[in-house]
């Protein structure tokens, strides 16, 4: 167990609609990350938060938004799904967001698109 | 072409047999992560290589970083059936601002 929680497990939806996917850093980390891992485009970097701010922006879709909370809590809004959003979502923290530091991944979001 | 290269993509060894991951990248790079990932379960941190020549072991897996600090390789002593999985490699680039670039995959099966 690595510390990091993410909310719901699995997710099915259909096409057009909005989601929101949760994670909880390990207690002190301030960073989080946001990775999509699909079959064709392995895993890839969406997006990071330090401490409520946004830090660096990968591979995301203008359709993807992300917001960390004051408790550090991060959420990722998927608006507009398509088939292609189907992937497993997860999410990472460290604890300063600085390079060379440990990222621990949470068990992921299986979102599903139909 | 992929930043980050992993061979092989697939491994099948018989259980007590010694294996070799590679990982290799187009550029130097800052750290090197290697991840271990049970299929559609989360990533579990193995070790982190930072320092060119750079070698860590965790039980029976040796990770060493070469000189050049753009290839590592991932060694697994006596293969058991629970080291079977997918490894990742994560690459930490300059100008990465800490995001994680990450290999394909190398899919072992261990057979007993």
């Amino acid at each position: 167990d690595s510390g990091v929680t993410q909310t719901p497990k699995h997710l099915i939806t259909a096409t057009g609609q909005r989601v929101t996917l949760r994670c909880s850093p390990r207690s002190g980390d301030l960073s989080v990350y946001w990775y999509q891992q699909s079959l064709d485009q392995g895993l890839q970097f969406l997006i990071q938060y330090y401490n409520g701010e946004e830090r660096a922006k990968g591979n995301i879709l203008e359709r993807f938004s992300a917001q960390q909370f004051p408790d550090l809590h991060s959420e990722l809004n998927l608006s507009s799904l398509e088939l292609g959003d189907s992937a497993l979502y997860f999410c990472a923290s460290s604890v300063g967001g600085l390079r060379q530091e440990t990222q621990y991944f949470g068990p992921g979001t299986r979102l599903l698109v139909l | 072409s992929q930043e980050l290269e992993q061979s092989p993509q697939s491994l099948i060894v018989q259980e007590g047999k010694n294996l070799t991951i590679n990982c290799t990248s187009s550029k130097t790079l800052y750290g090197l992560y290697w991840y271990k990932q049970k299929y559609g379960e989360g990533l579990i941190f193995l070790m982190m290589l930072q320092k060119g020549g750079e070698e860590k072991s965790h039980e029976k897996i040796t990770a060493k970083l070469d000189e050049k600090k753009q290839q590592s390789s991932l060694h697994i002593t006596a293969s058991q059936p629970s080291h079977a999985g997918i490894y990742l490699c994560g690459a930490d680039y300059p100008g990465s601002q800490g995001n994680l670039i990450f290999g394909k995959g190398t899919k072992l099966s261990v057979k007993p």
